[in-house]
């Protein structure tokens, strides 16, 4: 079966020290995987997306991520983190067989402290 | 940039009545999809839809829901007699294609059954 974990629910950091947000996937195909945000009252973003091309993937607001297969993992990274990082992040996986459906993990809350 | 969007942003209604939330997806967009996400829960796949029918839903996606493109730029979603149990934040995205892509997700509606 296909799933998508986020080991942490709660991840807290300093402005300016690094950020990293932990992402395991499980499925028996090649999947997609992209990493979304979501402000408190907005809606989903897109940060980054790993859809079999480069395995380090870099998005927007310097974030990146690397795609893992030997560890199934695609963990979210950022050298330097910002008050207004803080939000919900969502890691995501689709197959690129039979189903096209968006499996979401459960979501990390990253506090940013001054 | 094109979004997609979604209204109401909040919609409270009684028990049993009947709700029709409602999505402009992007234009050129071919594949659209709506999620919810439960108060503190996990953002939860309801359906797919392409080419004017459904191509996959969830357990969740029973009797009680539908979902219909009357006219070529609107994508709605109703939901025949409402329970308690489906107030959440109910997400609609659309994808140009159904693999390899990201999907655009709207602000969301909150439905509040009371």
């Amino acid at each position: 079966a296909q799933s998508v974990t986020q080991l942490d629910s709660h991840v807290s950091v300093s402005e300016g020290t690094p950020v990293l947000l932990r992402c395991n996937y499980s499925s028996s195909y090649s999947p997609s995987l992209f990493w979304y945000v979501q402000h408190p009252n907005k809606g989903l973003q897109l940060l980054l997306k790993y859809t079999s091309a480069a395995t380090l993937v870099k998005g927007i607001n310097g974030f990146e991520a690397e795609f893992k297969k030997s560890e199934t993992s695609f963990h979210l990274t950022k050298p330097s983190a910002h008050m207004s990082d803080a939000a919900e992040y969502f890691c995501v996986v689709t197959l690129s067989y039979n189903t096209d459906k968006l499996i979401f993990g459960t979501g990390t809350r990253l506090q940013v402290f001054p | 940039e094109p979004e997609v969007t979604q209204t109401p942003s909040h919609q409270v209604t009684q028990m049993g009545q009947e709700v029709i939330l409602r999505c402009v997806p992007i234009s050129n967009h071919l594949y659209f999809y709506w999620y919810r996400q439960i108060l503190g829960q996990k953002v939860e796949f309801l359906v797919s839809f392409y080419n004017n029918e459904i191509s996959e839903k969830s357990e969740i996606f029973d009797d009680q829901f539908s979902v219909e493109r009357p006219d070529g730029s609107n994508f709605t979603l109703k939901i025949r007699s409402t329970k308690l149990e489906d107030s959440a934040m109910y997400f609609c995205a659309s994808r140009v294609r159904s693999t390899n892509t990201e999907a655009f997700f709207g602000q969301g509606t909150r439905l509040t059954v009371v």
